[in-house]
């Protein structure tokens, strides 16, 4: 299947905490994509990671990813309230992008 | 980057009405696609709006019932036809291209009585 599987699917943490969420598929990884929603932005795209790539960062987040795994995690440092929303991850070597179940973060003041 | 618009934003609608949704992008992309997304629930890929030719229906979706047009590269529309209550969703339409990171309109939210 394209769909990945997003691990938690809720995390809960208060505001400057890290929060580290993960990613993983059945079938081989080419590009792989984050994307947060939330009710007051949409979705939204983060960080795109390629196969070639084993981690990336931009700005409060690192991405990692193990292609002999087919898995990626998603960190986010110092988080804030503002970061709650819903957090998915999209293998993109498909002319089609499959979402998953994605990870819901809510971050408390 | 692009960015997308769609129209209208939200509409409540009869049972056995269409509406039709219309999703512009600000320049030129190669890929648009249309998106549900059910009260909780994750994206489904409904179909890939072709430009110029049928769109491509992922299972479970046929062109009777969803309808999509693609006259060029920025521009789409989606039809929900013969709508039920189990319609009511939020549909989004997205468009970049293969392989990088789609850009995504801010969805349009039907409520089907």
């Amino acid at each position: 299947s394209q769909q990945g599987e997003e691990d938690p699917q809720a995390l809960s943490i208060q505001e400057g905490e890290n929060a580290t969420m993960n990613c993983s598929y059945k079938t081989s990884i080419n590009n792989l994509q984050w994307y947060r929603q939330n009710s007051g932005r949409g979705l939204v795209h983060l960080i795109l990671i390629r196969s070639n790539e084993r981690e990336k960062h931009s700005g409060r987040l690192r991405v990692t990813l193990d292609t002999s795994k087919k898995s990626s995690s998603l960190l986010i440092t110092a988080s804030r309230a503002a970061d709650t929303a819903s957090y998915f991850c999209v293998n993109s070597g498909y002319s089609t992008l499959t979402f998953g179940k994605g990870t819901m973060l809510l971050v408390s003041p | 980057s692009a960015v997308i618009s769609q129209k209208p934003s939200r509409d409540i609608c009869q049972r056995g009405t269409s509406l039709t949704i219309q999703c512009q992008v600000d320049s030129q992309v190669t890929m648009m696609f249309w998106y549900r997304q059910q009260p909780g629930q994750s994206l489904t890929l409904i179909a890939t709006a072709n430009q110029g030719s049928e769109a491509t229906y992922e299972s479970g979706f046929v062109i009777d019932k969803f309808p999509i047009s693609r006259p060029n590269l920025t521009f789409s529309t989606l039809t929900v036809s013969n709508m039920s209550p189990e319609d009511s969703s939020i549909y989004l339409c997205s468009g970049g291209e293969q392989g990088n990171e789609q850009f995504f309109g801010p969805g349009t939210r039907l409520t089907v009585l």
